[in-house]
């Protein structure tokens, strides 16, 4: 079954404990990208990768780290997590697009989703 | 700054009326905008649009867009009440591959 999983679902830790979240979809995409999701402020990107060893920041990449060592896997750092982190984050892959072929109709935002990680950081 | 505004940003009707959802944007460099629905778990795709005036449709949903306004509707026709959920519009940036979301529509239909 194609999908993206994400581990743990759910997280409760203190402030300063490092802490990762995994990423791995079994679709071979190109692109992947992990978002928080906070009530009145939505979905906000935290960083992306266009491929593997190609990672870049997203609108709030603050206090995250990300890497992409091999296609499948996107594991999401938080080296000294601090309330303000708390939020429901979700992984999401894509197929990618072709840049030397311009635009050939595949698109990074025909995203499939994990089921999310509800994170509190106390 | 590129943003993605959704309105409204609630709306409650009764099952069966139809629905219009609407989604602007400013961004530099477009390339697609997306909907997404998302009830209470992960969002799941609905459309991708890069064209104006080409209407995408999938059932009782469809949307179209409009590049010179810079705007997007989602139309939902004889409403169930398993069309409640947020509904989440997108866009996808040419310049930087980053993908920006509006905060949202939730819709709820009342049987």
């Amino acid at each position: 079954e194609a999908q993206v999983t994400q581990n743990p679902r759910y997280l409760i830790t203190v402030t300063g404990k490092k802490l990762t979240v995994t990423c791995s979809q079994n679709m071979n995409h190109e692109y992947m990208s992990w978002y928080r999701q906070d009530p009145g402020l939505g979905l906000r990107q935290i960083y992306y990768s266009m491929n593997v060893e190609v990672t870049d920041k997203g609108d709030v990449p603050e206090g995250y780290k990300v890497s992409r060592k091999e296609k499948r896997n996107f594991p999401l750092i938080l080296e000294s997590p601090s309330p303000n982190q708390t939020s429901l984050y979700f992984c999401a892959s894509s197929l990618g697009y072709d840049r030397d072929l311009s635009y050939s109709g595949t698109s990074i935002g025909e995203q499939y989703f994990g089921p999310g990680t509800r994170l509190t950081v106390t | 700054e590129d943003k993605v505004v959704q309105s409204p940003l609630s709306l409650v009707v009764h099952e069966g009326d139809t629905v219009t959802l609407n989604c602007s944007y400013e961004v530099t460099n477009f390339r697609s905008l997306l909907w997404y629905k998302q009830e209470k778990k992960a969002p799941t795709f609905l459309f991708m649009l890069t064209s104006s005036g080409i209407e995408k449709k999938s059932g009782r949903l469809s949307s179209i867009l409009d590049k010179k306004e810079l705007f997007s509707i989602l139309n939902i026709t004889a409403t169930q009440t398993g069309d409640s959920a947020v509904y989440l519009c997108a866009v996808e940036t040419n310049r930087d591959d980053k993908i920006i979301f509006g905060k949202g529509t939730r819709l709820h239909i009342l049987p």
